[in-house]
């Protein structure tokens, strides 16, 4: 059975810290992993991660992976309030489109 | 944002009625996903679809039925709604097998 796992589950932190977030996964035939950020509506995508040691970096969010450890890291430098929210890793694994297996989120607290 | 919407938003039903959620999307896609969302569980797949009529089974299936008739539109029926399906469903739509996946705004089901 496919897993993902996120720690910590919940974080807070105050304005301009820079928080790391951490997925690990044990999946048959790994294809990609995914980060979201979901407020109190749908998930929002931030990146998608396929090669090993690889960064993608959008402003504040960067991410990497490492396949051979089997996890991923999430990082925000100098946090605003704005990005309170829950995290969520996911793998898509198999042979097809088979959907993605979701970690249960780290939901992170930004106090001003 | 992607075009995608769900229909109902919300809806409130009684245990052992039949239940039909909503997926409309306009980017043309091919690939659709039913999720549902509870606390302590993250998101979990029921169903998806990789074309009209082609559809399969998710981790969280048993007690749910899906369709597709045309690209735009992927139903998930519930034939005899229970408690245990009070969720937050999720639409989610990609391009190809390997991609990030866009979701649907909601629908919060309630089922006394």
């Amino acid at each position: 059975e496919d897993k993902v796992v996120q720690s910590p589950l919940s974080l807070v932190v105050h304005e301009g810290d820079t928080v790391t977030l951490n997925c690990s996964y044990e999946v048959t035939n790994f294809r990609s992993l995914l980060w979201y950020k979901q407020e109190k509506k749908a998930p929002t995508f931030l990146f998608m991660l396929t090669s090993s040691g690889i960064e993608k970096k959008s402003g504040r969010l960067s991410s990497i992976l490492d396949k051979k450890e089997l996890f991923s890291i999430l990082n925000i430098t100098a946090t605003q309030t704005g990005d309170s929210a829950v995290y969520l890793c996911a793998v898509e694994a198999g042979g097809g489109a088979d959907g993605l297996t979701f970690g249960k989120g780290t939901h992170l607290i930004i106090q001003p | 944002d992607a075009g995608i919407t769900q229909s109902p938003r919300h809806k409130v039903t009684e245990t052992g009625t039949p239940v039909t959620l909503r997926c409309h999307q306009t980017e043309n896609h091919r690939y659709m996903y039913w999720y549902r969302q509870d606390p302590g569980h993250g998101l979990r797949l029921i169903h998806y679809s990789y074309g009209v009529k082609d559809t399969d089974k998710g981790e969280v299936s048993d007690g749910y039925s899906v369709s597709r008739s045309k690209t735009e539109d992927f139903l998930l029926t519930l034939e005899s709604a229970t408690s245990s399906q009070t969720s937050v469903y999720f639409c989610a739509i990609s391009e190809l097998s390997v991609n990030e996946q866009f979701f649907g705004p909601g629908t919060r089901l309630t089922v006394l």
